[in-house]
């Protein structure tokens, strides 16, 4: 089956840890986004990467980091810079061509940080 | 500039009614304008979606209208049913790197 993962669905820590959040994709997209939900306010792009390697800071990257290593993976990292880091975190991903425009999300990981 | 403002925050429909979702937006630029459905816990799923090019786009029972003037579209769900109490959320984009703008979403409940 061809999608996108993220895991775990549920996450705790403890505040002052960095924790990373995995999203691999199988469907050969180029481009991947990382958002964050929160209730009442939409999504909002934390970091995007178009290919291998290069990756951009959206609205909100403070105290989030990435890596783009290989096409199917783009990893965050939630660092104890965040100052509100409880949320859910969706990635997501677009065919080749269509930079910004289609773009299909995985099923999210719920951060709770205490 | 860059908001896309969604309209009503939450609605309720009689099964069977037609849910109106509203979007406004301000950047001319903007020439891709999604839907996207979202159940609780799980991630948003592509709807239906339309470029400025055409001002209506029927899927089943989803309809994309868009009035280019006007900077506004909006979703119409005919013949609702409780399967579609959800959340949903409006976007846009353009070229030139212009980032997928999201709306705050709009709750609806549909009433059996």
């Amino acid at each position: 089956d061809g999608g996108i993962t993220q895991s775990p669905k549920y996450l705790f820590r403890k505040e002052g840890q960095n924790v990373t959040l995995s999203c691999e994709q199988n469907l050969n997209h180029d481009a991947m986004y990382w958002y964050r939900q929160d209730p009442g306010q939409g999504l909002r792009l934390i970091y995007y990467s178009q290919i291998v390697n290069d990756f951009q800071k959206g609205d909100i990257a403070e105290g989030y980091s990435v890596s783009r290593e290989k096409k199917e993976s783009f990893p965050l990292t939630v660092t104890s810079a965040q100052k509100n880091p409880t949320a859910f975190y969706l990635c997501a991903s677009s065919p080749p061509g269509s930079f910004n425009h289609e773009q299909y999300f995985g099923p999210g990981t719920r951060l709770t940080v205490t | 500039q860059q908001q896309v403002k969604q309209s009503p925050q939450s609605l309720i429909v009689q099964k069977g009614g037609i849910s109106i979702i509203n979007c406004a937006y301000e950047n001319t630029a903007f020439d891709y304008f999604p839907w996207y459905q979202q159940f609780p816990g799980k991630g948003p799923a592509l709807l239906i979606a339309i470029r400025p090019d055409v001002s209506e786009k029927k899927e089943g029972r989803f309809t994309i209208s868009f009035n280019k003037s006007a900077k506004q579209f909006s979703l119409h769900i005919m013949d609702s049913q409780p399967g579609d109490s959800a959340t949903y959320f409006c976007a846009a984009s353009g070229q030139a790197g212009t980032a997928l703008i999201f709306g705050k979403g709009t709750t609806l409940s549909v009433s059996s």
